[in-house]
């Protein structure tokens, strides 16, 4: 059974760089049947998807965030993290990972979900 | 930016059927999934590639789509399904995800 963990940070100031990590056990990040990915949601809205990442030469972000994401992967510690920067109160949000499920080229889903993690920005 | 459409509420009596839709563009060429959020909980999935049902989920669950509209039913729904719903899809490319933005359902 696949198991996803956030961690980082529970509260950034306005105008820096939000950073957070997911730890992946029962799987590898090294596996070439799925993607990684985050998603957030702001405290009483909807969901909002980030991005997502195969390997550092495969990456997908929401274009309304993409000036200000990176998502990277660590094989090493089979790990990936997501970077938000100059953040905002707006940024303020459940952050989740995710692995993703590709449905060949109709789709990709997030299967697994790590509980989540409130990322508050202060002014 | 591409967009789904879901109805913000839908309420029913328990053993009744619910139906939730989710309209978008791209759904005649691109899958739809459903994801179930109860309060305070992450995310979890109940429908995936329009009609598909993981392991776990029970069988009163069900998905349909047609042309651009997919739809989530409970069939006898019990209180424990109160829950807002998300449908969940990509654009038209496949490379970028989209939620609609919820239904709460209420089952009482």
């Amino acid at each position: 059974q696949v198991q996803l963990q956030e961690s980082g940070p529970g509260l950034v100031k306005a105008s820096e760089t939000l950073s957070l990590t997911c730890t992946v056990s029962g799987g590898s990040v090294r596996s070439r049947s799925f993607y990684w990915g985050w998603i957030r949601q702001p405290p009483g809205k909807g969901l909002e998807w980030i991005g997502r990442i195969y390997d550092s030469e495969n990456t997908y972000y929401n274009p309304s965030l993409k000036s200000r994401v990176t998502i990277s992967i660590d094989t090493s510690k089979n790990q990936f993290s997501l970077r938000l920067s100059s953040v905002t109160a707006a940024d303020t949000a459940m952050y989740y990972c995710a692995r993703v499920t590709t449905s060949g080229y109709s789709g990709f889903y997030f299967d697994y979900w790590g509980q989540g993690t409130l990322v508050t920005v202060s002014s | 930016s591409y967009e789904l459409a879901q109805p913000p509420s839908v309420s029913v009596s328990p053993g009744q059927t619910a139906r939730i839709t989710c309209s978008g563009e791209a759904l005649p060429k691109k899958y739809a999934y459903w994801y179930q959020q109860r309060s305070g909980q992450a995310p979890v999935l109940v429908i995936y590639e329009d009609t598909k049902r993981p392991s776990g989920i029970p069988e009163r669950f069900s998905g349909s789509s047609s042309g651009t509209m997919a739809t989530l039913t409970l069939s006898g729904a019990q209180v424990e399904d109160e829950a807002v719903y998300y449908c969940y899809s990509t654009d038209s490319s496949g490379d970028q995800g989209v939620f609609g933005g919820g239904t709460k359902l209420t089952v009482l």
